[in-house]
């Protein structure tokens, strides 16, 4: 059974740094790409960026370019999101998915989703 | 960046009732385009993909169609465990976007 198992819930506080993960089950983990979605309050769904294991490329949508890192590490079939200082405004579900490499590049799984609360 | 725009924002209707939403694209994203569905508190859960293929698993009643810059997901005829927000997706390139979603709630 395909799975993306992320890590727990976090508060931190503004300026502080984060790494959350999101480990894939059941299933090739470097054949497969590992995407982010942010959810704010509330609010609809946003993309984040992708990384392929395999290789680590990894491509950001502009509106997080140089807010975050996502990464990947195969040995341990996990990825990562992570922030270097975190804002009030980064409060938000986080969702990793999994998205197919080729045919219809489908995203066909999601994770369980990681709650970050930055609150001072 | 490739906006969609979903409307209505908010679909009232009853059990057995067909439900039609739409998704509009401000570029041709040929049939690149994905619907999901959200209830609350619970991850995305995925429809269609290329705009009229169900995912694993989705029942019959939830069909996608269109191409280009207009989509319509259609449930033929809303079951209870159909309420729920829906939003479309598209992968014309490595920039995804999401459209703002519709909620169907029971009228």
């Amino acid at each position: 059974e395909v799975q993306l198992v992320q890590s727990g819930p976090e508060v931190k506080k503004p300026g502080e740094s984060l790494k959350i993960s999101c480990k894939g089950s059941g299933y090739s983990f470097i054949s497969y790409r590992i995407g982010w979605v942010r959810q704010m309050p509330g609010k609809g769904l946003e993309w984040m960026g992708i990384i392929y294991p395999s290789d680590s490329d990894t491509r950001y949508s502009p509106s997080f370019q140089g807010q975050i890192t996502i990464s990947a590490d195969q040995s341990i079939s996990t990825a990562y999101l992570q922030w270097s200082s975190l804002k009030v405004s980064d409060t938000a579900m986080y969702y990793c998915v999994r998205r197919q490499v080729s045919g219809n590049q489908q995203i066909d799984y999601w994770g369980q989703g990681t709650l970050v609360t930055v609150s001072s | 960046e490739i906006v969609l725009t979903q409307s209505p924002a908010t679909l009232s209707l009853s059990p057995g009732e067909r439900a039609t939403l739409s998704c509009r694209a401000s570029q041709n994203i040929y049939s690149y385009l994905a619907w999901y569905q959200q209830k609350p508190g619970q991850a995305p859960r995925p429809l269609i993909y290329d705009a009229s293929n169900r995912a694993t698993g989705i029942p019959a009643r939830f069909s996608g169609s269109g191409s280009g810059t207009d989509f319509t997901l259609t449930i033929s005829s809303l079951e209870p465990e159909d309420f729920a927000v829906y939003y479309c997706q598209q992968r014309y390139n490595w920039d995804l976007t999401f459209g703002g979603g519709t909620e169907v709630e029971i009228k």
